[in-house]
């Protein structure tokens, strides 16, 4: 079975500041896929960003960058200068290669930026 | 727009009721997800579909949950003689292929069983 922990169910922070989202997971399959999705006020959920096991590289995008751990079985996800739009629950999921279909998702992390 | 796309947005039912809610995929996509996302539960998996075929129905909470896809493409889920435990908001994603390949996530229904 997997599972994935996020352990701070909500943050707040002033605008501009940075601030990192933590996602540690368990499995037994060496071959898995890590997501992080947005889920603004609007209820949708917006992928971000999809990362397989065998790449460690971190990854940047515009503001937002990725660290993959995997000897600590961590996906942290920073947000560089935060802004009032990045408001948001944050949600870390799983799926392995070969294990089934479904995404084990972590219970969110709510960010609150304020101006 | 092209993406996933569900109906109703909202829905207020009476306990006991049953309501069928509805998924069009991205086009192309092959396979088809829903989940549950309520307050005390987080984002569960309720049902996958490959194609027409359900392989994993593993999530459905009980036997008053079922879902169909037709034509590969638009599905439905059904759920008979609602209870107040199935308010939650009931989200769709479909893929391009099934497995390791990115989910992408339909608006939501609201359901709310008074």
């Amino acid at each position: 079975a997997q599972k994935v922990t996020q352990a701070q169910t909500e943050i707040s922070v002033v605008e501009k500041e940075d601030v990192t989202l933590d996602c540690v997971y368990e499995t037994r399959d060496t071959t898995y896929y890590l997501f992080w999705y947005k889920q603004p006020p609007s209820g949708e959920l917006v992928f971000l960003i999809r990362r397989n096991s065998f790449d460690e590289q971190n990854e940047i995008s515009g503001r937002y960058s990725w660290n993959f751990q995997k000897s600590t079985s961590s996906f942290n996800f920073t947000i560089t200068a935060s802004q009032v739009v990045d408001s948001a629950v944050y949600f870390c999921a799983l799926i392995p290669l070969n294990a089934g279909n479904m995404l084990t998702f972590g219970g969110g992390t709510r960010l609150m930026v304020k101006p | 727009g092209a993406g996933v796309s569900q109906s109703p947005s909202n829905k207020v039912t009476e306990k006991g009721k049953d309501v069928e809610l509805r998924c069009d995929p991205i086009s192309g996509h092959t396979a088809l997800y829903w989940y549950r996302q309520s307050l005390g539960q987080g984002l569960e998996f309720l049902i996958y579909f490959q194609g027409n075929s359900a392989p994993d129905k593993s999530g459905l909470p009980s036997d008053r949950f079922s879902a169909e896809r037709t034509g590969g493409s638009v599905s439905t889920l059904t759920i008979q003689r609602t209870q107040q435990e199935d308010s939650a908001v009931y989200l769709c994603a479909s893929s391009l292929s099934s497995g390791e390949e990115t989910q992408y996530f339909g608006p939501g229904t609201r359901l709310l069983v008074l």
